[in-house]
């Protein structure tokens, strides 16, 4: 069975300050992987995805992920966190043979100014 | 533009009644979904269309009847409505159901039942 663990309910970071958000994940075969946004009351924004090719992958608003097979890993990243960052973050994942998008349980980012 | 539009986007409504929630795409995708988000935040898919033709159908109980009368557009209706259907419901499409393709999601629609 496919499935996706986010280990940290709520992140905090100060802006500036680069921000990690983790994802890892359990798929039989190639995982497809993506990370959705959502800021209060709205619905989810799609930010990026890994499909293939290169491990960095990046996408919407300056953030990136990095693909880890050995480590089934798929965190989020960005350089300098804005205030305006702050949401609440799902990293998604998807096997070969299934027909299902699998949610992870969402980690609320919180950056300070 | 909205790309992804629900109605109602907020439904109180009382233990019993039948209610439904509407959902248009203008996105011109193939693939439709729905999806129950807990009082935790937690993410469900419930049902899933492509060309009007149910292909996901999660365990969810028979009182939720989803309908796509046409590609662009998918319901859900749902009876006798519980206490434990207190949630936000989200629409989502996606250009067709192959892996790749990532979903747009509608603003939701927070039901409470009291």
């Amino acid at each position: 069975a496919q499935s996706v663990a986010q280990p940290e309910d709520q992140v905090n970071v100060a802006e500036g300050n680069p921000l990690t958000v983790k994802c890892t994940y359990s798929v039989s075969g190639n995982p497809y992987l993506f990370w959705y946004v959502q800021y209060p009351n709205r619905g989810l924004q799609f930010l990026l995805k890994y499909i293939t090719g290169d491990n960095l992958v990046k996408g919407s608003y300056g953030f990136e992920a990095e693909f880890n097979k050995s480590q089934t890993s798929f965190h989020l990243k960005k350089p300098s966190a804005l205030v305006s960052d702050s949401a609440l973050y799902f990293c998604a994942v998807r096997g070969f043979n299934t027909d299902k998008l699998i949610f992870g349980t969402g980690t609320r980012l919180q950056v300070f100014p | 533009d909205t790309a992804v539009s629900q109605t109602p986007k907020y439904l109180v409504t009382q233990m019993g009644n039948d209610k439904s929630i509407k959902c248009e795409q203008n996105l011109g995708h193939d693939t439709m979904y729905w999806y129950k988000q807990d009082s935790k935040k937690f993410l469900k898919i419930m049902f899933s269309y492509n060309n009007k033709e149910l292909i996901i159908n999660e365990t969810v109980p028979n009182r939720f009847s989803p309908k796509s009368p046409d590609k662009a557009h998918l319901n859900l209706h749902i009876n006798s409505l519980e206490l434990g259907d207190s949630a936000v419901y989200f629409c989502a499409s996606s250009q067709d159901f192959t892996l790749s393709y990532e979903q747009y999601f509608g603003p939701g629609t927070r039901l409470t039942v009291t």
